[in-house]
């Protein structure tokens, strides 16, 4: 059974502060991925990754990072949070390189910036 | 850009009735539209599938069709129960990610 994890299901942070948001995934999995879900707009894509310190930027990678030291952990770096990255982010992981399997999500962290 | 639009936004449904949910897709490459159900406070998980090669897929009471020609691709739930209300996603795949659409609640009343 694949279990994706996220170290926080809530959190609410200040204007400017830097945030961390981490992603752990069981299944040896190549695949790494943070969406954003707002209402009215699905799940965006911020950042992929298909291997170890390897990244790629999605469709809305502005005021993020990511980094994947190791294989099973993929984070998400808001370097200055500012109100509108208030919003519910989503990890997920899929098996194989490509979009193309199932992608298995987290529970997700609703992070409100204030 | 690539973008996947999705409708209805919402649709409610009497119990026992079907529902439809409908996608466009603009990239002529996607050959793969996954569709994600997310319940209220839930993570969104895999439902059903299809792949270019395939025109329609069932799966008990949930069929997926694809129309590649006209690029959009439906979700039919037939014989709905109050536990099919959720928000489902499709999605689209572009070279190595997904473009999901942007979501529709579906509220079957008893």
């Amino acid at each position: 059974d694949v279990k994706v994890t996220q170290s926080s299901r809530y959190l609410v942070k200040r204007t400017g502060e830097k945030v961390f948001l981490e992603c752990v995934q069981d299944m040896d999995h190549e695949n790494m991925f943070w969406y954003r879900q707002d209402p009215g707009l699905g799940l965006r894509l911020i950042y992929f990754s298909y291997d170890v310190k390897m990244k790629e930027k999605g469709d809305i990678p502005e005021g993020y990072s990511v980094s994947r030291e190791k294989k099973e952990r993929f984070s998400l770096i808001l370097e200055s949070a500012s109100t509108n990255q208030t919003s519910m982010y989503l990890c997920a992981s899929s098996p194989l390189q490509g979009g193309q399997e199932t992608q298995y999500f987290g529970p997700g962290t609703r992070l409100l910036v204030l | 850009g690539e973008n996947v639009e999705q409708h209805p936004s919402t649709l409610s449904v009497q119990e026992g009735d079907s529902a439809v949910i409908k996608c466009t897709y603009s990239d002529s490459a996607s050959n793969y539209f996954p569709w994600y159900k997310q319940e209220l406070g839930k993570r969104p998980q895999l439902i059903i599938d299809i792949r270019s090669n395939v025109g329609e897929k069932k799966d008990q009471r949930i069929a997926v069709t694809l129309n590649k020609t006209a690029k959009h691709f439906s979700l039919h739930i037939t014989e709905t129960q109050p536990e099919d209300s959720a928000v489902y996603f499709c999605a689209a795949s572009i070279t190595d990610k997904l473009i999901f659409g942007t979501g529709t609640r579906l509220q079957v009343f008893p």
